[in-house]
């Protein structure tokens, strides 16, 4: 089993709500990020997680709440979000945080609209 | 600015032909990777080349790495309608924990 799945695929939320977003591997990966992808850019990396360890975290607002409950489950809580956080939220993993070495694998994404 | 620059921004092309996208960047890297996006979802992993290779294949891609200028080309030969999609380069810098990806180039095969 190759993939990541993520659940929901598109999320439409006010700015006072509270949702999450919710990625899950079952390759035996120990390494799970994170991206926010805006229309035509590159994905951006918001967070790692290494062993359940949140290993990067690139300045994100408080906003996005990230959770590793297992090795195999990651989760992104919004709350008090902003339109212009309206975007593709990808999520990724690999075999191990050792870049000389593994590449990531992509799940769908979650397309989220603030309104 | 970006660590990955990639050339040209667009692309497009009859079936069969070949597709050529470039990818530049800034600081020493351990690896480069590049990774195929159809619209609106997300990346798949191409192919992975490390700093210490010139050249590696897999299928119809190849791929080339020029440390000393900083540069890379990603090669589909024979492209299909089904290649359409955009391509990303993305840089694993030394010291660093993360992938840093390159704009990309939107590739349009016609048919």
């Amino acid at each position: 089993d190759t993939e990541v799945t993520q659940t929901p695929k598109h999320l439409v939320m006010g700015m006072t709500n509270k949702k999450s977003l919710k990625c899950e591997q079952h390759m035996g990966h120990r390494a799970m990020y994170w991206y926010k992808q805006k229309a035509k850019k590159p994905p951006e990396l918001m967070f790692v997680y290494s062993y359940e360890k949140l290993s990067i975290n690139e300045s994100v607002p408080s906003r996005f709440s990230p959770e590793c409950p297992n090795s195999s489950l990651l989760n992104l809580h919004l709350h008090a979000l902003q339109p212009e956080d309206s975007a593709l939220y990808l999520c990724a993993s690999s075999q191990l945080l050792d870049f000389t070495t593994y590449e990531q694998y992509f799940g769908p994404g979650t397309r989220l609209t603030v309104t | 600015s970006q660590q990955g620059e990639e050339d040209p921004q667009a692309l497009s092309i009859q079936e069969g032909e070949n597709a050529t996208m470039n990818c530049s960047y800034k600081t020493s890297i351990n690896n480069l990777q590049w990774y195929r996006q159809n619209s609106g979802r997300g990346l798949v992993h191409l192919i992975l080349i490390r700093s210490n290779e010139r050249e590696k294949h897999s299928g119809r891609l190849r791929v080339t790495l020029d440390t000393s200028k900083k540069s890379s080309s990603l090669l589909i030969t024979a492209s299909r309608a089904a290649d359409t999609a955009s391509y990303f380069c993305a840089t694993a810098i030394q010291g660093a924990q993360k992938l840093v990806f390159g704009q990309g180039t939107r590739l349009t095969i016609n048919p």
